[in-house]
């Protein structure tokens, strides 16, 4: 069975500065990988995902992932990050095969100084 | 409609009483998920439906939880002889494709926050 790890429960940035949210899983086949972010009292959207092909994928609101197979890595990067980027961050995964049910991680409390 | 309804959005209930958390997936969705997610945690897989066939219901944490989804559009969560321990945010999502996944992300609903005192 497919399993996520996010090891940073909390992390605090300055405005402007780089992100990198770690997330690790475990899939004996290559999985379908996603971030998802929960603003306060909304539900989780949808930044991106990786499914095959180019392990550098780039989403929504300037964020990028790079699918790494040899660390079980799916490591969620944006370059400058904005007040507003302030939110919960979920990675996810899917078995690439049977059962398509997806196992999200614990998350990771993203908070921007000012 | 435009996303993932669900309803009531919030539901305060005494301790045995049964509870039904409702799900509106996006029109023409096949597959619509469960999930529960506590305060502080990320959300935990309960059941899944591609159409009205339940595929998967090996989250659901005992015989008190079940879910349907008769006409493979509308979904029910029920929780019967609630506890305190059934305290939580219950999520559903719903996905284009059945059977593959392939840019076909879930797309979530707000919750019921479900109070059980």
């Amino acid at each position: 069975a497919q399993s996520v790890t996010q090891p940073d429960i909390h992390i605090t940035v300055s405005e402007g500065a780089s992100l990198e949210l770690r997330c690790n899983y475990s899939y004996g086949a290559t999985p379908y990988l996603f971030w998802y972010v929960q603003s306060p009292g909304q539900g989780l959207q949808l930044l991106l995902k990786y499914f095959s092909g180019d392990t550098l994928v780039q989403g929504i609101k300037g964020f990028e992932a790079e699918f790494k197979r040899s660390q079980s890595s799916f490591n969620l990067r944006k370059p400058s990050v904005h007040w507003s980027d302030a939110a919960e961050y979920f990675c996810a995964v899917a078995a690439s095969s049977g059962t398509y049910k997806y196992i999200f991680g614990t998350g990771t409390r993203l908070k921007v100084l000012a | 409609g435009a996303g993932v309804s669900q309803s009531p959005r919030y539901k305060v209930t005494k301790r045995g009483q049964d509870v039904a958390l409702r799900c509106d997936p996006i029109s023409g969705h096949v597959s619509l998920y469960w999930y529960r997610q506590a305060l502080g945690q990320g959300p935990e897989f309960l059941t899944y439906f591609n159409y009205e066939a339940q595929q998967d219901k090996s989250g659901l944490p005992n015989d008190r939880f079940s879910a349907e989804r008769p006409e493979g559009s509308i979904s029910t969560l029920t929780i019967q002889r609630t506890e305190q321990r059934d305290s939580a945010m219950y999520r559903c999502a719903s996905s284009l494709v059945a059977g593959g996944i392939t840019n076909s992300p879930l797309h979530f609903g707000n919750g019921t926050r479900l109070t059980v005192t």
